[in-house]
Order: C-alpha cells, then structure tokens, then sequence
C-alpha cells in the first residue's frame, strides 16, 4: 500500500493566499521530504525534515512533522502563481536507498 | 556541480518496437540511480534501482529492463513496447547513505 499519501488531491486558491498540504504515512521513518513537479518537467527536492523535528522552515515553505500520527504538513506562505505546481511527499525505506512518492497535491494559485 | 541528462525528451513509438533510454549523471562518483514511471496526474512508480554498476533491482515485473554499463549511465530498455508502456519516465540520481533524490528532465513516451 502507499507509505505516503497526500491529501488534499487538488487544491485551488489565490494569489497571496496560504496553501497547506498534508501527507499521511504508514511505517516508522527516519525523515520525510517534500517535492515539487511542475507540469511535464522532473522533481525537484524542496525540503527533508527529519524524525527528531517537529517543525522546518525554508524561505516561504515551512514543514512539520507529527510521528506520533504519522503526518507531515507542508505550508506554502503569501502564494504565488509560479507556486502552481503537484506536491509530492516522499518516505525512505528502511534501507534508505529507495523512496516512497504518494500521489501528490496538485497546487493551483490564481493571479 | 552535479547534473543529470535524460533523452530523448520525447518519444512516439508504435507497438512492438524496442526501446533504449538513455540516463546520464556528472559530477559525482558511485550515485544511486533510479527510474520512474508517472502515469498522468499520478505518482511516481518505481521500476529499477542501482547502488553499483551491474547491480539492478526490479521493482515491479513487466517488460522493461535496466542497465548500468557506466558508473553513471543507466539504460531504460525493452525489447517489445506495449501501449501500456506509455507514460512519463524519470531518471533520478541520489548520494549513497543520504536519500534526498536529485532528478532529470524526464522523458515522454508515446507508444501507439
């Protein structure tokens, strides 16, 4: 079954506004990371959060992470149309070689 | 710096014909390599990993198969396409004990 899981699928706000994605996982982990896709291009690593921080900020993007429930949540602050984009969250495997995409939030910001 | 290079960037191929693409990494030694399959609007599915070279997992059964001649080459290939092999293939590199995934532009196969 799917280690990462984003909800919402898709989201829609606008411009300025804040985005929050959240991300639910099944096993114990020892970091989480967020990617961003923009449409037909590759993943780009935005943040790695590990499991002994609760909370990561980068620029606008600041990430938390709950192992106590599992999840992480990545806010997006004063949103802009170049944030339009699908967000991944990726889990690593034990072993630390392979990673876990789920589905990922398809971010639309308005102008 | 490091960067990755994937081609082509697109591909239309009809049913039955083989195919080879090409995943190249500069400016690092020993990477992890990696390829992915994206259906439309959906995640990424992992098909092969390499920690060395001639060291290929397979993530998922089907027809495709993976090579790595080069320390930093590895080879998407296979010898009869199905349409269901339509899709968007990426190539990802990663440092051995971190997992942070740096990946190429991908490639966007049409198989007709």
């Amino acid at each position: 079954s799917q280690q990462g899981e984003e909800d919402p699928q898709a989201l829609s706000i606008q411009e300025g506004e804040n985005a929050t994605m959240n991300c639910s996982y099944k096993t114990s982990i020892n970091n989480l990371q967020w990617y961003r896709q923009n449409s037909g291009r590759g993943l780009v690593h935005l943040i790695l959060i590990r499991s002994n921080e609760r909370e990561k900020h980068s620029g606008r993007l600041r990430v938390t992470l709950d192992t106590s429930k599992k999840s992480s949540s990545l806010l997006i602050t004063a949103s802009r149309a170049a944030d339009t984009a699908s967000y991944f969250c990726a889990t690593p495997e034990t072993s630390g070689s392979r990673l876990t995409f789920g589905e990922g939030t398809q971010l639309t910001v308005n102008p | 710096s490091q960067t990755i290079h994937q081609w082509p960037a697109t591909l239309v191929q009809p049913v039955g014909s083989p195919l080879s693409l090409e995943c190249t990494v500069e400016g690092t030694s020993n990477p992890n390599l990696y390829w992915y399959r994206q259906a439309a609007g959906r995640g990424l599915q992992l098909l092969f990993y390499s920690v060395g070279i001639g060291q290929i997992s397979s993530e998922v059964p089907q027809n495709l198969s993976a090579s790595r001649p080069q320390d930093r080459q590895f080879i998407l290939s296979s010898k009869k396409l199905l349409l269901s092999d339509s899709g968007f293939y990426l190539c990802a590199w990663s440092v051995l004990g971190y997992n942070e995934q740096f990946f190429g532009p991908g490639t966007r196969l049409t198989v007709l």
